[in-house]
């Protein structure tokens, strides 16, 4: 099956500035990659997503990059601000069938 | 709109006890649920897929005897905790892929189940 990991498992940054998070994915059949925010003990986000035929997504300060040959995808954060700091989930998967979680990042955003 | 709902949303009981943990999607209709758990600090774990009207698919290394789960319709799947244990408290979280979007997970405010 889909094994999916993840780095930095905690990332401390200055408000303001940007916070890289990594992860690789060792099935060369998914082809969907969500990025999810998940604070205290509420329910994960969707906070933007690419498909495997993208290179690149932008969302305003947030944007994900894939690199399908090296199987790996990051979520960047830019401009960071407190209301930033959350625990940060990437996830592999294979069009409809089962999302693979990465294993966390807790970002700390310090004003 | 794409709200899904669980209830419970904390649950505590005593060991040999059996729990019943409620999906809904409440405003639109789930071929496929699914359901994850979730130790502090970690990762959400991918249980089983539920499939309106069939068999749920577990993933490897999860007692299906154990977790038992129903999804008799498009808005509701059900996971059962049979003969729980102290090691079964967790946060079991589960989502909900619109039919026809099946990209498109909505996750559940989670149950945290705490076992005696």
């Amino acid at each position: 099956g889909e094994n999916v990991e993840q780095h930095p498992s905690t990332l401390s940054v200055q408000e303001g500035d940007s916070a890289v998070i990594k992860c690789t994915y060792s099935d060369s059949a998914s082809n969907y990659f969500p990025w999810y925010k998940q604070e205290l003990g509420k329910r994960p986000q969707l906070i933007i997503d690419i498909r495997s035929n993208v290179g690149e997504k932008k969302d305003q300060r947030i944007a994900v990059t894939l690199n399908k040959t090296a199987k790996h995808f990051s979520l960047h954060i830019t401009e960071t601000q407190p209301e930033d700091s959350a625990v940060y989930f990437c996830a592999a998967s294979y069009t409809g069938n089962q999302f693979y979680f990465g294993t966390g990042t807790s970002l700390t955003v310090i004003p | 709109g794409a709200v899904v709902s669980q209830h419970p949303s904390w649950v505590i009981c005593k060991s040999g006890t059996s729990v019943k943990i409620e999906c809904r999607s409440l405003d639109f209709q789930a071929t496929t649920m699914f359901w994850y758990r979730q130790f502090p600090k970690q990762s959400l774990m991918l249980m089983a897929t539920s499939n309106e009207g069939s068999k749920a698919t577990y993933e490897q290394g999860v007692e299906k005897d154990k977790f038992l789960i129903n999804h008799a319709s498009l808005t509701l799947s059900t996971l059962t905790v049979t003969s729980a244990h102290p090691e079964d408290s967790s946060f079991y979280i589960c989502s909900a892929s619109p039919s026809g979007d099946p990209d498109t997970q909505y996750f559940g405010p989670g149950t945290r189940l705490t076992v005696l």
